[in-house]
């Protein structure tokens, strides 16, 4: 079947527009995440949605960020007033539950 | 408690020899190590995991091991080949559900 897609795969915008990257989990998994990953670094986890339980926030690294999952499937997210230090690639990853982790291709997302 | 410390941060080989990577993690309440490999531009791809219950997995030429006790883990590839070439991350997963990664290892297979 299909694997994680995500939209756009790459996204160039002014400093202090609002930006949403959206993301389409596998069919059928329960667990949707979101890291950063700028140049050359590692992932720095943001966000992460269980089920219908409430999701774990601990990663948005500022209140300009947000992410929302509806209909426990498709999931946004945004990033407001954006600032140059926000360009990175933005992966999404999805899983059964605590199966691994599967990635899609990333969003490139650079401000200028 | 959930930082993960992976080690070398770059590693350097000849083709047909061994590399070794190594990650450390405090987390006692941790239960799931996997492995990611990521070539340039693309996404992280797993290659292999292991379970709290298990010591020891191998596939192929690739192993990874876990010391719960020492709280460390490793993968290991042999003859190693050009096409191993990438950067590889460590994670590990505890109780909180979301996989904490090391910052990764690049590594270059020399032909």
């Amino acid at each position: 079947g299909a694997g994680v897609s995500q939209s756009p795969s790459n996204k160039v915008t002014e400093k202090g527009k609002d930006v949403e990257l959206r993301c389409d989990p596998i069919s059928g998994h329960t667990a949707l995440y979101w890291y950063r990953q700028s140049l050359g670094q590692g992932l720095e986890f943001l966000i992460y949605f269980q089920g219908n339980s409430a999701p774990d926030k601990s990663g948005l690294p500022s209140d300009r960020f947000s992410a929302e999952r509806t209909g426990g499937s498709v999931s946004t997210l945004t990033i407001q007033r954006t600032q140059q230090e926000d360009s990175a690639v933005y992966l999404c990853a999805s899983s059964f539950f605590d199966q691994p982790q599967h990635f899609g291709d990333g969003t490139r997302l650079s401000i200028l | 408690g959930e930082n993960v410390e992976q080690h070398p941060s770059t590693l350097s080989v000849q083709e047909g020899d061994s590399a070794v990577i190594k990650c450390t993690y405090s987390d006692s309440a941790s239960n799931y190590f996997p492995w990611y490999k990521q070539e340039l531009g693309k996404r992280p791809q797993l290659i292999i995991d292991i379970r709290s219950n298990v010591g020891e997995k191998k596939d192929q030429r690739i192993a990874v091991t876990l010391n719960k006790t020492a709280k460390h883990f490793s993968l290991h590839i042999t003859e190693t080949q050009p096409e191993d070439s990438a950067v590889y991350f460590c994670a590990h997963q505890g109780g909180s559900e979301k996989l904490v990664f090391g910052k990764g290892t690049k590594l270059t297979v020399n032909p």
